[in-house]
C-alpha cells in the first residue's frame, strides 16, 4: 500500500514569507508525527496528533510554526515570517496509533531552504 | 529527559568487514529503542526495535542489536557488510510517543 507522502519535496522561499508543507498519511493510522532535521542532526520531536487534535506540540520552536490536522487524515504544518533559522528537512510520520510500541512509518521529508 | 547519544560520527568499514555503531541512552524507566536507517533521499526505515523481552533482536537486513540496560546501551551489529549498507543510521528512544534520536552515525564502506 501507499505509504506517508509529504508535499511538496522541496520548498525555497525567502526570509519573512509564509510557507505550507503537506502530509498525508498511511490511510488509517490515527497518529501523525511532525519532526524536523537540520543538516548533520538526527530528526528534532515538533508535533504529534491523535486524530485531529494536537495531543503534544511541545517541540514547535515558536509561535510562527502551527500544524492542523483538520479531518484527521491529512496534516499541514504552517511556517509564518519564515527565517534563515528554519532551513531544514521538515519530517511527517505516521503510526497505527500512540502506543510507544507503534512504529512511526516516515514519510521522504520536505527541504525547506529560506533565503 | 529522554536522550541518546551516538559518539561516532562517521565509520568506515570495508565491505564484508563486521560492523557496530555504538548507541547510549538515558531513560528513567524501561526504554523503547529504535534503529533506523536513512538513505540519501529517502525517508528514515526501521531497522529493529526493542521493547521487551530478550535483550538481543533481530532485524531486517541482517542487521541485530543488543540492549544492555547495565550499560544503557544498544548498539547495532552487522556481520558483513555490503555496499549498500552505506547511510546514515539513527538510534532513537521513546517513553511517551515521541521518538528522541541520536545525531546519527554515517556508515561509509569501502571496496
Amino acid at each position: 500500500g501507499a505509504g506517508v507522502s509529504q508535499t511538496p519535496s522541496n520548498k525555497v522561499t525567502e526570509k519573512g514569507k509564509y510557507v505550507e508543507l503537506r502530509c498525508d498519511p498511511i490511510s488509517g493510522h490515527t497518529a501523525l508525527y511532525w519532526y524536523r532535521q537540520s543538516l548533520g542532526q538526527g530528526p528534532e520531536f515538533l508535533i504529534y496528533f491523535q486524530g485531529t487534535g494536537a495531543a503534544d506540540d511541545s517541540g514547535l520552536p515558536n509561535d510562527r510554526f502551527f500544524a492542523v490536522r483538520p479531518e484527521g487524515s491529512v496534516s499541514t504544518l504552517k511556517i509564518q515570517r519564515t527565517e534563515r533559522g528554519d532551513s531544514a528537512v521538515y519530517l511527517c510520520a505516521s503510526s497505527p496509533g500512540t502506543s510507544g510500541t507503534n512504529e512511526q512509518f516516515f514519510g521522504p521529508g520536505t527541504r525547506l531552504t529560506v533565503l | 529527559a529522554q536522550s541518546v547519544t551516538q559518539p561516532d560520527i562517521h565509520i568506515t568499514v570495508s565491505e564484508g568487514a563486521s560492523l557496530e555503531l555504538r548507541c547510549n541512552y538515558s531513560y528513567g524507566a524501561t526504554p523503547y529503542l529504535f534503529w533506523y536507517v536513512q538513505s540519501p533521499g529517502q525517508g528514515l526505515q526501521l531497522l529493529l526495535k526493542y521493547f521487551s523481552g530478550d535483550t538481543l533482536v533481530q532485524g531486517i537486513k541482517g542487521f541485530e542489536a543488543e540492549f544492555k540496560r547495565s550499560q544503557s546501551s544498544f548498539n547495532l551489529r552487522k556481520p558483513s557488510v555490503h555496499w549498500s549498507d552505506a547511510a546514515e543510521y539513527f538510534c532513537a528512544v521513546t517513553g511517551f510517543q515521541k521518538l528522541v534520536f541520536g545525531t546519527g552515525t554515517r556508515l561509509l564502506v569501502s571496496p
